[in-house]
């Protein structure tokens, strides 16, 4: 099925540091979102951005929903333990279904 | 009840047997979406259903997969003689609208051997 490409794979960070992760497609999205999954559970939903260049901001992480709708990037600062987890973006078509299509993951280590 | 339910968390089936895979949503909740997680992979569609009428099955792998949804309610994904490649994550999730968020379940973990 169609994926979104994600980058990077995976990351080892040491806690304290910031993190910085993006997608990117071929398609214009209406919607972005990142989601957050932890073993053994569904993804959480952690931003959802609707607008083309919009900028949102929870807690300490900040997404962006690129100027040409086909990017967006997610941002985690001050890195701690329970950040562990895969970080998936989502792009939302907005057409009859509004299924989402998930981007390849990126998974994230942190050591104290 | 409070959030997506599925059932069984975990599945282990002989290669060539069916299996079915159950997901209550969210009560109310009048969009349901199944979607299928490989192990390291994102999240791949495959139905979506609109009250017990699904407009979009075009995720579906093959003909060996089937979904149901009755009462606007619970959801029934079934897989007939199943093969190794089906092992997978199968996640649910389920919205009030289309403006609504998505919740999804924890997913049933299914093992084909």
């Amino acid at each position: 099925g169609q994926q979104l490409n994600q980058s990077p794979q995976s990351m080892f960070i040491q806690e304290g540091e910031d993190v910085s992760m993006n997608c990117t497609s071929s398609s214009i999205f209406n919607t972005w979102l990142w989601y957050k999954q932890d073993p053994g559970e569904g993804p959480v939903l952690l931003i959802a951005l609707y607008k083309a260049g919009e900028l949102t901001s929870n807690g300490r992480l900040t997404a962006q929903f690129g100027i040409t709708r086909k990017d967006s990037f997610l941002n985690i600062s001050a890195s701690i333990p329970s950040d562990v987890g895969i970080y998936f973006c989502a792009g939302q078509l907005g057409y009859n279904t509004d299924k989402l299509i998930f981007g390849t993951g990126t998974r994230l280590q942190v050591f104290p | 009840g409070a959030g997506v339910s599925q059932s069984p968390s975990n599945k282990v089936t002989e290669k060539g047997k069916d299996v079915e895979l159950r997901c209550d949503p969210i009560s109310g909740h009048t969009a349901l979406y199944w979607y299928r997680q490989s192990l390291g992979q994102g999240l791949e569609f495959l139905i979506y259903f609109q009250g017990n009428s699904a407009p979009d099955k075009s995720g579906l792998p093959s003909d060996r997969f089937s979904a149901e949804r009755t009462g606007g309610s619970v959801s029934t994904l079934t897989i007939q003689r199943t093969q190794q490649e089906d092992s997978a994550v199968y996640l649910c999730a389920s919205r009030a609208s289309r403006q609504g968020r998505y919740t999804f379940g924890s997913g049933t973990r299914l093992t084909v051997v």
